[in-house]
């Protein structure tokens, strides 16, 4: 198995512009989350899904995000309109279970 | 709301000097205890999981010991390639969310 892919791995835009980030979870695996990861603030859950169902939004940070999981093999977290302080590495885990998480690499988002 | 606490932010150690993480916490009712690794760039590897107090697991040069209220990792004659930094997160019962500690980064030096 290829692990949890996400993309792309780095992405630069401006303030204002739409990002859309990607993730295809392992294949199996019925529970999706995406992280943020900042030096001051560590990993944050955004939101999980199960089975394809939003379960828990409550860490999105604001109505300028929105995450879909239209099927079970892929997910997108988008940003509209983002902003400076939404630069941060995201990461989309899968889990078969409640339990372990499996990463993607992550995707390093700039906002200038 | 789930706590995690993890110290020390930071270790260096010699190759051969065994030493250990702690990853102290506060959580409603323990579900379950994680441990991670992170290289630099790369999303977080899973370790263990840990469910009960008093349960050990051990990976090569590592181990996780988990009590009421604190984990440790244990690191024995750790290796250059076991620099990363290692994170803890509780779960709670009922709650599908990882709460994440900060980490400790740690380094071993040749």
């Amino acid at each position: 198995d290829a692990g949890v892919i996400q993309s792309p791995r780095h992405e630069v835009t401006e303030m204002g512009q739409e990002v859309t980030l990607r993730c295809k979870p392992i294949s199996g695996h019925n529970s999706l989350f995406w992280y943020r990861q900042t030096m001051m603030r560590g990993l944050e859950l955004l939101i999980y899904f199960n089975n394809n169902v939003p379960i828990d939004d409550s860490g999105m940070p604001e109505d300028r995000f929105s995450a879909k999981m239209p099927n079970a093999s892929f997910s997108t977290l988008k940003i509209q309109p983002s902003e400076p302080r939404d630069s941060a590495v995201y990461f989309c885990a899968s889990s078969p279970s409640g339990d372990s998480r499996f990463f993607g690499s992550g995707t390093q988002l700039s906002v200038l | 709301e789930d706590q995690v606490t993890q110290s020390p932010e930071a270790l260096r150690l010699q190759e051969g000097e065994s030493s250990s993480l702690n990853c102290s916490y506060t959580v409603s009712g323990l579900r379950g205890l994680f441990w991670y690794r992170q290289d630099p760039g790369k999303g977080p590897e899973f370790l263990f999981t840990l469910y009960s107090a008093g349960e050990e697991k051990e990976k090569e040069r590592l181990k996780a010991t988990l009590t009421k209220k604190e984990s440790f990792l244990h690191i024995t004659a750790p290796k250059p390639e076991d620099s990363a930094t290692y994170l803890c997160a509780v779960q709670s019962f009922g709650n599908e969310k990882l709460t994440f500690g900060t980490g400790t980064r740690l380094t071993i030096i040749p």
